[in-house]
């Protein structure tokens, strides 16, 4: 079985610009969660989908972070414009009921310049 | 404000030892706690779980122990092994009826020594 995977690995943008990561999660995962880890700092929860339906969105930053997961299969996380603070890295993990574990993938690592 | 708290950035033990990693946690409402491993340049992997239902789970050279008067728990690796080298969050979990968001530490870096 094939685990969570991110794309791309690295992102290296300027101030302003727009970033979109993408997420494949394990198959027949109906759950799909977005982590980010700043600084080195813990890692924070961003946001679950529930198949194509956003179940929580409560620690989304701002309205420059939009997710997706059209069709209820692949997530993006689209950045826009993107800050200096945004620069971190990007998890994404996925479950197949609520209450099982959480799979993650292997980030995205992203740095605004 | 964080509630799920790693006050021991790193920690390093002799390989064959026991290595003992600690969190606190200070919301009341989580119910389920995990480990979860983490080498460089990869995602974090579940180690282990307890339940609040239980004080104990093993797994293996893998045992939680939770405190729930203390709101502590703890990770022992007995015996430690230079491949346990990596970092260890500590993270919990709202009741499951609710979002099972998960709420991490900051981690601990653990390095066994051969």
């Amino acid at each position: 079985e094939a685990g969570v995977t991110q794309f791309p690995s690295h992102s290296v943008i300027e101030k302003g610009q727009t970033v979109t990561l993408r997420c494949d999660p394990i198959s027949g995962h109906d759950n799909l969660y977005w982590y980010r880890r700043v600084m080195g700092k813990e890692i924070k929860f961003l946001l679950h989908f529930v198949k194509e339906s956003k179940q929580d969105e409560s620690g989304m930053p701002n309205n420059r972070f939009l997710a997706e997961r059209t069709g209820g299969t692949y997530s993006t996380l689209k950045v826009q414009p993107a800050e200096l603070e945004d620069s971190g890295v990007y998890f994404c993990a996925s479950s197949r009921r609520r209450q099982e574990t959480q799979y993650f993938g292997p980030g995205t690592r992203l740095l605004v310049l | 404000d964080q509630q799920v708290k790693q006050n021991s950035p790193s920690l390093s033990v002799q390989e064959g030892r026991i290595s003992i990693l600690n969190c606190d946690y200070t919301n009341s409402m989580f119910d389920y706690f995990l480990w979860y491993k983490k080498y460089p340049a990869e995602g974090p992997t579940f180690l282990i779980s307890i339940s609040s239902i239980k004080d104990k789970n093993e797994d293996g050279r893998f045992t939680v122990f939770l405190n729930k008067s203390a709101k502590h728990l703890s990770l022992h690796i007995v015996p430690s092994q230079p491949g346990d080298s990596a970092v260890y969050f500590c993270a919990a979990s709202p009741p499951s009826g609710s979002a099972r968001q998960l709420t991490f530490g900051s981690g601990t870096q653990l390095t066994v020594l051969p």
